[in-house]
């Protein structure tokens, strides 16, 4: 199967700051990617559709000048959390599919801004 | 948009009992997946079901996809204490490439 890269696996920041959190692919090119967020003992919800090439797609309610998405080339897509404050603090994950295949999920990133 | 609804939501067993959790969409599904979440981990493919009516099984785990696409369920017989963990289903609303994800299981196994 396909094979996804996060990194990093863990950040604490200060209030304020921005976090960048990388997925790499490394045996495929993906032109598409996902980005998910998940809070403690609850279920995956999608922030946003990564594009290569183009501007992020983001879900409905999720700040688009909060959480940049880059996707500039095939194998990386970044996202990064800007002016972070503590309800920022969540798992973000990234994943690649493709219509109708089953998602391959990069490690996750918890993030913690104190 | 769409709903995809897990009960249990959390459920605790007995290593040796069994456990099934149920999925339901608001929505048809093309075809529908499950997914495994190890606490601190991230989730792992396990199974997608495409065919309604469609039952799928992997040693201990069986899967079926409601006639009506709409539904599915998750069966783990004699559960062991490496089954613990949060099971997922996951659906693509209206055949695109995005994953809903449904509201998840929590399984406990205790010994």
């Amino acid at each position: 199967g396909a094979v996804v890269s996060q990194h990093p696996s863990w950040v604490i920041c200060k209030s304020g700051t921005s976090v960048k959190i990388e997925c790499r692919s490394l045996d495929f090119q993906a032109t598409t990617m996902f980005w998910y967020r998940q809070f403690p003992k609850q279920s995956l919800m999608l922030m946003a559709t990564s594009n290569e090439g183009s501007k992020a797609t983001y879900e409905q309610g999720v700040e688009k000048d909060k959480f940049l998405i880059n996707h500039a080339s095939l194998t990386l897509s970044t996202l990064t959390v800007t002016s972070a404050h503590p309800e920022d603090s969540s798992f973000y994950i990234c994943s690649a599919s493709w219509t109708n295949t089953e998602a391959f999920f990069g490690q996750g990133t918890r993030l913690t801004v104190v | 948009g769409q709903q995809v609804m897990q009960i249990p939501q959390y459920q605790h067993v007995q290593e040796g009992e069994d456990f099934t959790t149920y999925c339901n969409s608001s929505t048809t599904l093309s075809n529908i997946q499950w997914y495994k979440q190890r606490p601190g981990g991230h989730p792992v493919f396990l199974i997608q079901l495409v065919k309604s009516g469609e039952v799928k099984k992997q040693k201990r785990l069986t899967f079926q996809f409601g006639e009506a696409k709409k539904n599915s369920s998750l069966h783990i017989t004699a559960t062991q204490t490496t089954d613990v963990g949060t099971y997922f289903c996951a659906g693509r609303p209206g055949g695109g490439n995005k994953l809903t994800f449904g509201t998840g299981t929590q399984l406990k196994v205790e010994l």
